[in-house]
């Protein structure tokens, strides 16, 4: 499809099993995002890319959240060890750089046991 | 801190009237703010964005206003139809692209 795509679209894992999401950005975007949300709340930014480069991880809650994209493509975020706090919807957008709208894809909605 | 947020978080509209969200930010600096649209199970969909070198902007049955003096923004709905219901949240440019979103605000619409 045109639009960024996530997956999975839902995740259900137990405390202390780690989990990886899946964003596949708009063809030629070059910069990517990553958001939580609580449910009733606003996105959180978590962290940024321009390609390659992981310009800003100011948004990530502890060590045990690691974002990359290797090729300036598709991007992962990694969470181990995981907690019952860490539940919540991850949200993927992309844009093409510098200050314009963000696209996002529709979140994977991630529930830790 | 910084923060983006907004006056009410529900607005019940009847449908047809115009419908008005408010919004409030804290940066003076910020220069780029946008409108998105969030279905439940979705993910925020883009309405419309305005620079602050503008004070009004127009899109499609939307408008948004900016007010720099006092830091508020507002998206207006003309003619609220059933599938305007949605939770709406402002959203304002930091730097290096990055973007904070308020909290958001639920529109209801009364048949």
């Amino acid at each position: 499809g045109a639009g960024v795509s996530q997956s999975p679209r839902y995740k259900v894992a137990k405390r202390g099993q780690d989990v990886a999401l899946r964003c596949d950005p708009i063809s030629g975007h070059v910069s990517l995002f990553w958001y939580q949300q609580a449910l009733g709340q606003g996105p959180e930014f978590l962290t940024y890319f321009q390609n390659e480069a992981q310009l800003d991880k100011s948004g990530l809650p502890s060590d045990r959240f690691f974002a990359e994209r290797p090729e300036g493509s598709v991007s992962t975020l990694k969470i181990q060890r995981t907690q019952q706090e860490d539940s919540a919807v991850y949200l993927c957008a992309s844009s093409l750089g510098g200050p314009g709208p963000q696209h996002f894809g529709d979140g994977t909605r991630l529930s830790i046991l | 801190g910084e923060s983006v947020g907004l006056h009410l978080p529900t607005l019940s509209v009847q449908e047809g009237d115009n419908s008005i969200i408010n919004c409030a930010y804290s940066n003076s600096a910020s220069d780029y703010f946008i409108w998105y649209k969030q279905e439940s199970g979705k993910g925020p969909q883009f309405i419309i964005d305005i620079r602050s070198n503008m004070d009004k902007r127009q899109g499609q049955r939307v408008t948004v206003l900016l007010n720099k003096t006092v830091k508020h923004l507002s998206l207006q709905i003309a003619a609220t139809q059933p599938g305007d219901s949605a939770v709406y949240f402002c959203a304002e440019n930091m730097s290096d692209d990055k973007i904070i979103f308020g909290k958001g605000t639920r529109l209801h619409i009364l048949p």
